[in-house]
């Protein structure tokens, strides 16, 4: 398994303002994902980034609000841009490790004020 | 459209006691199927996949495909089974997860 670390582990941002959430793997993988867990609900997939190319968005999440970076085999980053209080949420990374098991980093709480 | 369902959100059993977490899906093809934890204020991770049919920590998951179930069991449940529960289908490289369920064991 991966040992997956995030920063911050959690934050109380300003409405309007952006937040850089980074995600760390201790090996070189492949594929990472990032989820979003809203409160009282379970976690819906925001989008798959992959290194060397752009991020792959799913439905309902765009890249102007979602900024992602995957500059190597074991680092990425999620902006949460120009937040809202419905933006307040776990936000978490994941590795996937070998053909089909992802492995989850601690999550990153936010709190839109 | 909804692939994993998750009945129950809570559930609660005394120690001892069997306890079985309900799971369906819907899937087109071979499913597969994982069952994540989440402890209470430790991180998501994996407990079994269907693939692999073991057992972790008594636990025990069968695939249905007639029933397009997926149901986790444990014959004795134990305090420390205490946690939220996930159902989740992997394709195309993604998880889809169901809403959870919220284990309690009580003594």
């Amino acid at each position: 398994s991966a040992v997956i670390s995030q920063k911050p582990s959690r934050d109380i941002c300003q409405r309007g303002t952006s937040l850089t959430i980074q995600c760390q793997v201790d090996s070189q993988v492949t594929m990472m994902f990032w989820y979003r867990q809203q409160p009282g609900q379970s976690l819906t997939l925001i989008a798959t980034a992959n290194q060397g190319s752009e991020a792959t968005y799913e439905s309902g999440f765009v890249i102007d609000k979602f900024p992602i970076s995957r500059p190597n085999l074991t680092f990425s980053t999620l902006t949460v841009s120009n937040m809202s209080p419905e933006d307040s949420s776990i936000y978490l990374c994941s590795s996937m490790m070998g053909a089909d098991t992802q492995y989850f980093g601690p999550g990153t709480r936010l709190t839109v004020l | 459209a909804q692939r994993v369902t998750q009945p129950e959100k809570l559930l609660s059993v005394f120690k001892g006691a069997p306890v079985e977490l309900k799971c369906n899906y819907s899937y087109s093809g071979s499913p597969e199927l994982f069952w994540y934890v989440q402890y209470s204020r430790q991180r998501l991770q994996l407990l079994l996949r269907h693939i692999s049919r073991e057992s972790i920590k008594g636990f025990t998951a069968d695939l249905n495909k007639g029933e397009t179930s997926f149901h986790l069991k444990k014959p004795f449940a134990q305090e420390e089974d205490s946690a939220m529960y996930y159902c989740a289908l992997f394709d195309d490289y993604k998880l889809s997860f169901g809403a959870g369920t919220t284990v309690t064991v009580r003594a």
